[in-house]
């Protein structure tokens, strides 16, 4: 079974700079997408940004980016320039891939991240 | 918003108690997902169906179940409700996996029971 740890519970960062929040997953796929997702205090579940197994460059959405290890196993989540809408918790996800066929996210238990003004 | 629509928002029921929950995915979204969010536990995996079949099943008790209608629609059932299945519950929908689009799951606003 896949298994995605998240081994940060908390983290904190003063605005406007850079934080990175670690993830590593643990399967036998070689196929397979990952998610950073962000849940606010109003818990919705929003999607950061995502990252397709096979390719090798990196992801990266306005002032997030990830650094996507595979041999490694090894998901980490960038966000520069942090504002104080980024505070939230942030959750890592595998989504493993076959031919079009729809699999479940199994989710870290997530990293929560406070932004100092 | 995702497009995903989740019913009712907040429900308050008793102990023993039978409760509904209801989902419409994204437009032409054919799996739909259910999770379970309790304030110490993470994301729990419930079920997922797929155009209509029960596709995959994760911690999800006996007591719960989950179907999905011919318009796609799907509803999650909880009966003989403990206060231990107070939860934020979420519902979650893609479409057929197509690496043109990224392969994503889509989270309606979730479903807050409190069981009292």
């Amino acid at each position: 079974a896949q298994t995605v740890t998240q081994s940060q519970p908390e983290m904190s960062v003063q605005e406007a700079e850079t934080v990175t929040l670690s993830c590593t997953y643990d399967t036998s796929e070689s196929d397979y997408y990952l998610f950073w997702y962000k849940q606010p205090p109003s818990r919705q579940m929003i999607l950061v940004i995502r990252q397709e197994a096979y390719k090798q460059q990196n992801a990266t959405e306005n002032r997030f980016s990830v650094n996507f290890q595979k041999a490694a196993k090894s998901f980490s989540l960038k966000i520069s320039d942090s504002q104080l809408g980024d505070a939230a918790m942030y959750f890592c996800a595998y989504r493993r891939w076959s031919g079009g066929s729809n699999y479940k996210l199994t989710f870290g238990k997530g990293t929560l991240l406070t932004v100092n003004p | 918003d995702s497009g995903v629509t989740q019913t009712p928002k907040h429900l308050i029921t008793a102990t023993g108690q039978r409760v509904t929950l209801r989902c419409s995915p994204r437009s032409g979204d054919l799996s739909v997902y259910w999770y379970q969010q309790s304030l110490d536990q993470g994301l729990q995996f419930l079920i997922q169906y797929y155009n209509g079949e029960e596709r995959a099943k994760g911690n999800i008790l006996e007591r719960f179940s989950a179907q999905q209608f011919p318009d796609l629609h799907s509803e999650l059932n909880l009966s003989s409700l403990e206060l231990g299945d107070s939860a934020l519950y979420f519902c979650a929908s893609s479409p057929r996996g197509d690496r043109r689009i990224g392969n994503t799951i889509y989270f309606g606003e979730g479903s807050w029971l409190t069981v009292v």
